[in-house]
C-alpha cells in the first residue's frame, strides 16, 4: 500500500463548481498534513496546511480525519485559475521528510 | 518568507557526462534537504535525504554511486548526477523544511528540467 493515495483524476468542472478531492495515508502515527498546489512545469507551493479541527482559507476547506486516515480539499466556487495539480502531503515520521501523494488534476473549464 | 534557491533551472548535456544541481536555502539554516525527482504526469518521488556533515539516506531503488548527494553546509546541499543517460531525463526538485513549532511549510526550489541526450 503506497503510504499516501490519492485519485489522480482528472477532475474536469465548469466555473463556479465545488469540488472535493481525498487522500488517505497510511501510516496512523503521521502528525502533518498539507495540501500542495503544482502549476505544470513549476515547483509545488503550499496552498493550506491541514488542522485537526479543519480549517478554511477562502473558497478553500481542508478536513483531517485521524480515525480513518484521511484528509479532504475542498473547493468552492471553482476559478479557471484553480485549474493545477493538487498534492496531499503527509509528514509521517514527525521529522523533516515529507511524502506525497501521486496528485490530483484539477481543470476548471469556462 | 523562507526561499530555496537551485540552480540551474534547466540543463541539456550529452549522455555519460555529469550534471550537478545545487539547492540553497536563503534565510534559514537547513540541516536537512530533500531531494526529489518527477517523471511527466507523475508525482514527485523522494530519492534522498541530504544530512549536513553526514551521509545521505537514499531511497529503495535510488543508486547512491549514480545520485551523489553533498550537503557540505547549512544552506547548500548538491545533487550530482554522474554518466547520465536519456532516462534519467526528469524535473528534479530539492526542498527544505524550515522547523519550528506547529505544520511548518516545506520550501521547493524552482526545479531542474535534465535532459539527456
Amino acid at each position: 500500500r503506497k503510504e499516501v493515495e490519492q485519485d489522480p483524476g482528472p477532475f474536469n468542472v465548469p466555473e463556479g463548481a465545488t469540488v472535493a478531492f481525498n487522500c488517505t495515508y497510511s501510516n496512523s502515527a503521521s502528525q502533518s498534513f498539507f495540501w500542495y498546489r503544482q502549476d505544470c512545469r513549476k515547483e509545488p507551493k503550499l496552498l493550506m496546511s491541514v488542522y485537526s479541527s479543519g480549517n478554511e482559507d477562502g473558497r478553500f476547506t481542508a478536513q483531517l480525519n485521524r480515525a480513518s486516515q484521511y484528509i479532504s480539499l475542498l473547493i468552492r466556487d471553482s476559478k479557471l485559475s484553480d485549474s493545477a495539480t493538487y498534492l496531499c502531503v503527509v509528514n509521517p515520521y514527525n521529522n523533516n521528510d515529507m511524502r506525497f501523494g501521486a496528485g490530483t488534476r484539477l481543470t476548471v473549464k469556462p | 518568507g523562507a526561499v530555496v534557491s537551485q540552480h540551474p533551472s534547466r540543463v541539456i548535456c550529452k549522455s555519460g557526462t555529469s550534471v550537478k544541481i545545487e539547492c540553497r536555502s536563503l534565510d534559514f539554516q537547513a540541516t536537512t534537504m530533500f531531494w526529489y525527482r518527477q517523471f511527466p504526469k507523475q508525482s514527485l518521488m523522494l530519492m534522498a535525504t541530504s544530512n549536513e556533515g553526514s551521509k545521505a539516506t537514499y531511497e529503495q531503488g535510488v543508486e547512491k554511486d549514480k545520485f551523489l548527494i553533498n550537503h557540505a553546509s547549512l544552506t547548500l546541499s548538491t545533487l550530482t548526477v554522474t554518466s547520465a543517460h536519456p532516462e534519467d531525463s526528469s524535473f528534479y526538485i530539492c526542498s527544505a523544511r524550515r522547523l519550528g513549532p506547529g505544520n511548518t511549510e516545506a520550501f521547493f526550489g524552482q526545479g531542474t528540467r535534465l535532459t539527456v541526450v
